[in-house]
């Protein structure tokens, strides 16, 4: 069954300091991997998404991802946070099936302190 | 991408009365349309999947005559929460399918309901 997998639930990090958000997904496939981001009582931003070819995803607001086959995962970075990127964050998972649902991980909350 | 809109934004209504969200997708015809339901500090839950001019299909565990789903147009979906009780508080998201592999949707901004 496909899943995904944000093993962290909440993050802090210090404004300015590096981010890694973990996401691990499961799919008998190369799926197309999207990264969300939702500020409270909004609905979702897409960030960036990953469909093929070039493994590094650039995305908006200075975020990047990467897939690594091998690893199953789609881990979301930005070298330098600003306290605005306080939020939840979803990876999710599409399948290749056409008009088919996301499938959404629990998300990870991040903070940001001064 | 597609702007996909969503009124009210916030409804609160009394237990036992009926509410009906919308979802429209204002610059793309969409055939397919999604509905999501979303506890708090929780992730999204597919509740299903609503496809113009057919029946919606239901996720295991959502009841179809209590989320009354209309798709009557390519840029107009509904869910109507029949008999609302306390438990169906929520914050309500729908996605318009961009058509196509790979699966890219655009949401719309959310509705939170609040059953008194």
């Amino acid at each position: 069954a496909q899943s995904v997998t944000q093993p962290d639930i909440h993050i802090t990090v210090s404004e300015g300091a590096s981010l890694e958000l973990r996401c691990n997904y499961s799919y008998g496939a190369t799926p197309y991997l999207f990264w969300y981001v939702q500020s409270p009582g909004q609905g979702l931003q897409l960030l960036l998404k990953y469909f093929s070819g070039d493994t590094l995803v650039q995305g908006i607001k200075g975020f990047e991802a990467e897939f690594k086959r091998s690893q199953s995962s789609f881990n979301l970075r930005k070298p330098s946070v600003h306290w605005s990127d306080a939020a939840e964050y979803f990876c999710a998972v599409g399948a290749l099936e056409a008009g088919t649902a996301l499938i959404f991980g629990k998300g990870t909350t991040l903070s940001v302190s001064s | 991408g597609a702007v996909v809109s969503q009124h009210p934004s916030r409804v609160i209504c009394k237990s036992g009365t009926s509410v009906k969200i919308e979802c429209r997708s204002l610059d793309f015809q969409a055939t397919t349309m999604f509905w999501y339901r979303q506890f708090p500090k929780q992730s999204l839950m597919l509740m299903a999947t609503s496809n113009e001019g057919s029946k919606a299909t239901y996720e295991q565990g959502v009841e179809k005559d209590k989320f009354l789903i209309n798709h009557a147009s390519l840029t107009l979906s509904t869910l109507t929460v029949t008999s609302a009780h306390p438990e169906d508080s929520s914050f309500y998201i729908c996605s318009v399918w961009a058509g196509g592999p790979p699966n890219e949707q655009f949401f719309g901004p959310g509705t939170r309901l609040t059953v008194l």
